[in-house]
């Protein structure tokens, strides 16, 4: 099984900012299957990013992936006050999937 | 418009079983995969199985082999996911999410979540 490590847990950023968020695999992962996903208290997650650099469908282009082989990126250019939430890397391989442990994005 | 409905939340003790139901509408049922996701209170999120579309084949992770089932209703566009041997770290909410068939496995839309609470 593959795991993916978040870093940081909590990034305090302040509207406007630029957010970086990390996803490291423990084994390289096939870039078809890294995927980003947002999760706001008490709602479900919400698809970001997939194949490591594609927006989802309706996703602002201020959200940005990037990376190959075990590291990955998530970029958030300019934070805005929607954006303070929870963010996931996902990945899957042989028909199994796992999740990181997630980085909170907080209001500084 | 692709909605995936949730049955309510439950209240099991310790030893029992578990059956969330997911109903889905807005797209061609059996041309999508599906997965089950789950979430304890404050907690990240932690993939539990999935079912392959058309073939309905099963995988699930390694944590929940041998207690967790997934089944589908095709005629009812429903899928199903049973947790047996409940404990209470099992409390969590629960969730199904879709995956098109497209090779990327992505989780497009997801149910709006089920609480399951297990408490003697």
């Amino acid at each position: 099984e593959i795991v993916l490590t978040q870093s940081p847990g909590t990034l305090s950023l302040s509207p406007g900012e630029r957010a970086t968020l990390s996803c490291r695999a423990s084994q390289s992962v096939n870039s078809r299957s890294l995927a980003w996903y947002q999760q706001k208290p008490g709602q479900a997650p919400r698809l970001l990013i997939y194949g490591v650099s594609s927006r989802a469908t309706g996703i602002p282009d201020r959200f940005s992936g990037s990376g190959s082989g075990t590291d990955f990126t998530l970029t958030i250019s300019r934070l805005e006050p929607e954006d303070f939430a929870v963010y996931y890397c996902q990945q899957f391989g042989s028909s199994l999937w796992t999740f990181g442990q997630g980085t909170k994005v907080e209001i500084k | 418009q692709v909605q995936l409905v949730q049955s309510g939340a439950e209240v099991k003790k310790p030893g029992a079983s578990v059956k969330v139901s997911c109903k889905t509408s807005g797209y061609t049922f059996i041309d999508y995969h599906m997965h089950w996701v789950r979430q304890a209170p404050g907690q990240g999120l932690e993939w539990m199985g999935w079912m392959q579309a058309k073939s309905g084949v099963t995988k699930y992770a390694q944590n929940f082999q041998g207690r967790v089932t997934i089944t589908n209703a095709p005629s009812d566009t429903t899928v199903y996911m049973e947790l047996t041997s409940l404990r209470s770290d099992d409390t969590a909410v629960y969730y199904c999410a879709r995956d098109p068939p497209d090779g990327y496995g992505l989780f497009d839309y997801w149910g709006q979540g089920t609480l399951v609470t297990v408490s003697s």
